[in-house]
């Protein structure tokens, strides 16, 4: 059985950096072609990519948010984590991990993050 | 970046009856060296996290009911519910791989019960 879950802070400051760990079972990241991706989603709004990391140790970012975002594995404890710079009341979303790169088949919860002073 | 716009942005349709929503690319999702459209649909019930219903256009997740079907192909596609019950009250997205790593979403469309 395939879980995900995401664990982090609901609460955040403006300018201070998001680190979201994603915690999963059932499947490997060492696995070839397997892949866990990062996705948000503001309140009432529609799905954002946000970044990827393959099996391979490959990392791939939304060009828009590419200079604030940093995706990392740790295939020994399961873990994929995700950092967010500098952030904004606008980044307030749930964060959600999912397994896949192209498609997602299965999602954690989500994590919801409130960016306010 | 590839848009993806979905219409109409909420439907409400009686149940057993069919739900039908739209998704269009800015460009197309054909992809001929392979023959298929890099499309998926999710649904996405309140609370929850989206589930994949639908990948290659229309190719069904295993375990989805068969009244989720999905067609198309080029930059215009259709998920259709045959039937629609009452656990199919969500919110449904697509979503396009074909400009993969970067992936874009549509803008979702909400379906209730008329």
């Amino acid at each position: 059985q395939v879980t995900l879950r995401e664990s982090g802070p609901a609460l955040v400051k403006p300018t201070q950096t998001l680190t979201l760990t994603c915690s999963f079972s059932g499947f490997s990241l060492s696995t070839s072609g397997m892949s866990v991706s990062w996705i948000r989603q503001p309140p009432g709004k529609a799905l954002e990519w946000l970044a990827r990391i393959d099996w391979d140790d490959d990392k791939y970012y939304n060009t828009s948010l590419r200079t604030r975002l940093t995706i990392s594995k740790d295939t020994s404890k399961n873990q994929v984590v995700l950092t967010l710079t500098n952030m904004d009341p606008v980044d307030t979303a749930s964060y959600y991990c999912a397994r896949g790169g192209i498609w997602f088949d299965c999602w954690g919860q989500g994590n919801l993050v409130t960016v306010s002073s | 970046d590839i848009v993806m716009t979905q219409s109409p942005d909420s439907l409400a349709v009686s149940l057993g009856e069919r739900a039908t929503i739209n998704c269009t690319s800015s460009q197309s999702l054909f992809y001929r060296s392979n023959n298929k459209n890099f499309l998926a649909w999710y649904q996405q019930r309140p609370g929850q996290p989206p589930k994949l219903l639908i990948y290659w256009a229309s190719s069904r997740e295993s375990g989805v009911p068969e009244r989720f079907s999905g067609s198309g192909s080029g930059t215009d596609f259709t998920l259709t519910i045959s039937s629609l019950q009452a656990e199919d009250v969500a919110v449904y997205y697509c979503q396009q791989y074909y400009s993969h790593p970067t992936l874009t979403f549509g803008g979702g469309t909400k379906v209730e019960i008329k």
